[in-house]
């Protein structure tokens, strides 16, 4: 079955540093469509973007990630973090565009400091 | 802003005692479905819904039972409830058309199993 994979558990960073979290995938699908969700403390998980274009960069929110079929990644990336950014961020995996039954990572959990 | 409510939000259960936890959306979505987030797991699809009187298996069904008998409410039922059950659950519902691709969650319940 599908898979993703986020290998960092925890990033900890200080505030105005850039922060990259790793996602990778697994599929038998040749047109997977990747997802960022990111859930805040005592909070649900929202969409924060997605994508299904190869080799295309995807921005909301002052993050970014592409989409690399050929490596089967899909890393999230921010310039600058802010205390804001501290949060659960979930890394997923559909085979539609409705963004339907997704596979979630484990998650990495982000904690900026000052 | 899509809506999907849950109830309860807390609830504490015995072993081998019946849970029923229940999720409304006003999103006239026709996919439900049913999580549950754990430490070092992530989220994980216990059922989901492609509509009103249809349930399917996800990738952790065992133990649990859903219903959906409208479009707006969609219901997880633990039989016989164990601690492994421990956990937040989460529903969240999502338009299969693609033209809305994103997956909205309630706010959580959080299940005690003693």
């Amino acid at each position: 079955g599908d898979s993703v994979t986020q290998t960092e558990g925890l990033v900890t960073l200080t505030e105005g540093l850039p922060v990259m979290l790793n996602c990778t995938y697994q599929t038998i699908y040749s047109n997977p469509f990747l997802f960022w969700y990111v859930q805040h403390l005592n909070e649900s998980p929202r969409l924060l973007l997605k994508s299904f274009t190869d080799n295309k960069r995807t921005e909301h929110q002052g993050f970014h990630a592409t989409l690399h079929k050929s490596s089967s990644s899909f890393h999230l990336q921010k310039s600058s973090a802010q205390l804001s950014d501290s949060a659960l961020y979930y890394c997923a995996l559909s085979e539609d565009f409705a963004g339907n039954k997704l596979t979630f990572g484990i998650g990495t959990r982000v904690l900026v400091r000052p | 802003e899509a809506a999907v409510t849950q109830s309860p939000r807390n609830k504490v259960a015995v072993t081998g005692g019946k849970v029923t936890l229940s999720c409304n959306q006003t999103n006239n979505h026709n996919n439900m479905y049913w999580y549950r987030q754990d430490t070092g797991h992530g989220l994980r699809l216990i059922h989901y819904s492609y509509g009103a009187g249809s349930t399917e298996k996800g990738d952790i069904p065992d133990g649990y039972k859903a219903s959906r008998p409208s479009q707006e409410n969609f219901s997880l039922i633990l039989e016989l409830a164990t601690p492994s059950q421990t956990s937040v659950y989460f529903c969240a519902s999502g338009d299969a058309t693609g033209l809305h691709d994103t997956q909205y969650f309630g706010p959580g319940t959080r299940l005690l199993v003693l």
